[in-house]
């Protein structure tokens, strides 16, 4: 099956560092990524899609400034929390698809978990 | 706006029992739903995917059914077992994005 990989899976880092994660389609091109956060005991909410080559699709109330996303390739999207504080602490898991019909099941990397101190 | 609930929110059963988790969601124009199982601090697990053309899918003891005009799906599990003990979380597909129900915590007892 569709395999994704997120990077890294845990990492704990000062006040005011920028923080990269990585989400990497194994086996298929991804022509769509989704960046969700997650606080503990919630669900999923969604932070916005990128599509391959062209800019993301921030949700109502993320800061795009904050949140930097990168979807240079079919396989790898980037998100960069910038400047992090402890309020950005939290499980950030990303997700692809292939192909942009709404019939497309998405596939998801195991989250990281980001611990600012 | 498209809200999706799960009920019940947590759920405590003794192994072997047979479950039923619920999902609604308020707006029935949806390409597909999809549960998920998430273990504590880790990613989804996919489980079954139901396209808005479907009534039902099954995977071993697991079966899902939609009712799209009414909003609802449900999961059902066959002859629980401490393993299946996690979240779960159901999904609508709309336009472009997924919506993510609730969840329901589910412990199985030995």
């Amino acid at each position: 099956g569709a395999v994704v990989s997120q990077h890294p899976s845990w990492v704990i880092c000062k006040s005011g560092t920028s923080v990269k994660i990585e989400c990497r389609s194994l086996d298929f091109q991804a022509t769509t990524m989704f960046w969700y956060r997650q606080f503990p005991k919630q669900s999923l909410m969604l932070m916005a899609t990128s599509n391959e080559g062209s800019k993301a699709t921030y949700e109502q109330g993320v800061e795009k400034d904050k949140f930097l996303i990168n979807h240079a390739s079919l396989t790898l999207s980037t998100l960069t929390v910038t400047s992090a504080h402890p309020e950005d602490s939290s499980f950030y898991i990303c997700s692809a698809t292939f192909g942009t019909g709404g019939n497309q099941p998405q596939h998801f990397g195991d989250g990281t978990r980001l611990s600012i101190l | 706006k498209q809200e999706v609930t799960q009920i019940p929110a947590a759920l405590s059963v003794p192994e072997g029992e047979n479950l039923v988790l619920n999902c609604s969601f308020t707006d029935s124009a949806i390409y597909n739903l999809q549960w998920f199982r998430q273990d504590p601090g880790k990613g989804l697990t996919s489980l079954l995917l139901i396209q808005s053309s479907q009534r039902e899918q099954t995977s071993g003891r697991l079966n899902a059914s939609l009712d799209k005009s009414s909003g609802r799906s449900t999961l059902y599990i066959a002859a629980s077992q401490p393993g299946d003990s996690a979240t779960y979380l159901c999904a609508v597909r709309g336009t472009y994005k997924y919506i993510f129900g609730t969840g329901t915590r589910l412990k199985v007892l030995a």
